[in-house]
């Protein structure tokens, strides 16, 4: 159980282009998704959170126009790159909160590797 | 602001040794998990410890967390070299998985 996935695995696309990166929970429903980023030799760092229904809450430093995040579904978030430049070029890994019936975990997806050429 | 310090952010060791992994943090915090991430890959969890003297442990590795010593330590008894990956401390300020704050990792080697 408590299984999160992500689409595409990996991508790679022009400066200038925007991207859509999905993440699904498989097998419960997610109130909360969480985006994280991580660069080479580096931790992960919260990007935004997103409850469904409502807006997401970014991060300092994170631009919301840019980084544009919808959570449509119980099961479904997305985070759009718009407008992409090689230093957005990062491993993008979603995560989904869920109740294992001992309380609440957060579910990491497989991530997502974005090259910006 | 919640600082999750781990160290050593480099480890080199033999096959077969012992070492242990530090993560401190700066709050007060009941819940810290231990990850492994491969080259390329995403999170893989290896534990989660939810009270002071928590102690975990799944084959060379064994986890503990001193909530008082704001202190969780990820132990490895005789390395192998499939054990060759990054681990994360993440502390959850929350108490309820909305918030996890990563340590910066530590790289470990086993050498042959």
């Amino acid at each position: 159980g408590a299984v999160v996935s992500q689409h595409p695995s990996r991508v790679i696309c022009k400066s200038g282009t925007s991207v859509k990166i999905e993440c699904r929970s498989l097998d419960f429903q997610a109130t909360t998704m969480f985006w994280y980023r991580q660069f080479p030799k580096q931790s992960l760092m919260l990007m935004a959170t997103s409850n469904e229904g409502s807006k997401a809450t970014y991060e300092q430093g994170v631009e919301k126009d840019k980084f544009l995040i919808n959570h449509a579904s119980l099961t479904l978030s997305t985070l759009t790159v718009t407008s992409a430049h090689p230093e957005d070029s990062s491993f993008y890994i979603c995560s989904a909160r869920g109740d294992t019936g001992d309380g609440y975990e957060q579910y990491f997806g497989p991530g997502t590797r974005l090259t910006v050429t | 602001e919640l600082k999750v310090e781990q160290n050593p952010l480099f480890l080199s060791m033999q096959e077969g040794k012992n070492y242990t992994i530090y993560c401190n943090y700066s709050t007060t915090s009941d819940r810290l998990y231990w990850y492994r991430q491969d080259p390329g890959k995403s999170l893989e969890s290896l534990f989660v410890l939810l009270s002071n003297g928590a102690v975990k442990q799944e084959g060379r590795l064994m986890a503990s967390l001193d909530t008082k010593a704001r202190l969780s330590t990820l132990h490895i008894t005789a390395a192998v070299h499939d054990l060759s990956a990054t681990y994360f401390c993440a502390v959850d300020a929350s108490g309820s998985a909305r918030q996890l704050t990563f340590g910066s990792g530590t790289q470990l080697t086993v050498l042959p």
